[in-house]
């Protein structure tokens, strides 16, 4: 089985910094992707990870250790258009399909 | 590239009702996936295709449900007998057929079971 976590929800200050953590425990590893989902709208694809260490894109950056089963998502130099949930996923050894946490809900602050 | 596409947006339907769901993947990929999102969680795998073939079914779906890809191209969702623990977004995606290909969305299908 595939398990998923990450924190419920997060508030942060316009300008700021915030990091959503997201662990997992999965039969097998072919990837880990990061999803922003505005309310009422469909999940976006914001950054993949499948090897050790920091992709950078932007304002937005991921970080994966396959050993600890642990990424983060960071997000840089926060707008209030980043007001969302972000959503970690998984794709296992097996099949091909994406196992998503329960996502987590930011919110942006004058 | 005009994205994937799902109708209709909003559906609402009376328990034991049967519905049907429409999705249009982005044309040069050839996987496809169903979804369910309720408010507050993430979104749940409810099967996916490659080209016509069903590949995976998740193991929590009733057997109310039913999914196909005719052509490789288009895929339909069926509910029959809806109950009202069915109420949910169901979302479409799909891919390339590669790893690190990501999922692209369509905006769902919301569904209400009165």
């Amino acid at each position: 089985g595939q398990n998923i976590d990450q924190p419920t929800e997060m508030t942060a200050t316009e300008g700021a910094i915030v990091q959503i953590n997201c662990t997992y425990q999965t039969s097998g590893f072919n990837g880990l992707f990061w999803y922003q989902q505005h309310a009422g709208e469909a999940p976006t694809f914001l950054s993949y990870n499948v090897l050790d260490g920091l992709e950078e894109k932007g304002r937005f950056s991921s970080f994966l250790s396959r050993s600890k089963g642990y990424s983060y998502l960071l997000l840089k130099e926060l707008q209030m258009k980043d007001s969302a949930s972000y959503l970690c996923a998984v794709k296992g050894a097996a099949g091909n399909k994406l196992t998503f946490g329960g996502g987590t809900r930011v919110l942006v602050k004058p | 590239d005009t994205g994937v596409s799902q109708n209709p947006r909003h559906k609402i339907t009376k328990r034991g009702q049967n519905v049907t769901f429409r999705c249009d993947p982005i044309s040069e990929h050839n996987r496809l996936y169903w979804y369910r999102q309720t408010l507050g969680q993430g979104p749940e795998f409810l099967t996916y295709f490659q080209n016509e073939a069903q590949l995976e079914k998740s193991r929590l779906l009733s057997d109310r449900f039913s999914a196909e890809r005719p052509k490789g191209s288009f895929s339909t969702l069926e509910i029959q007998r809806t109950e009202q623990g069915d109420s949910a977004m169901y979302l479409c995606a799909s891919s390339w057929g590669t790893n690190n290909s990501p999922l692209h969305f369509g905006n769902g299908t919301r569904l209400t079971v009165t």
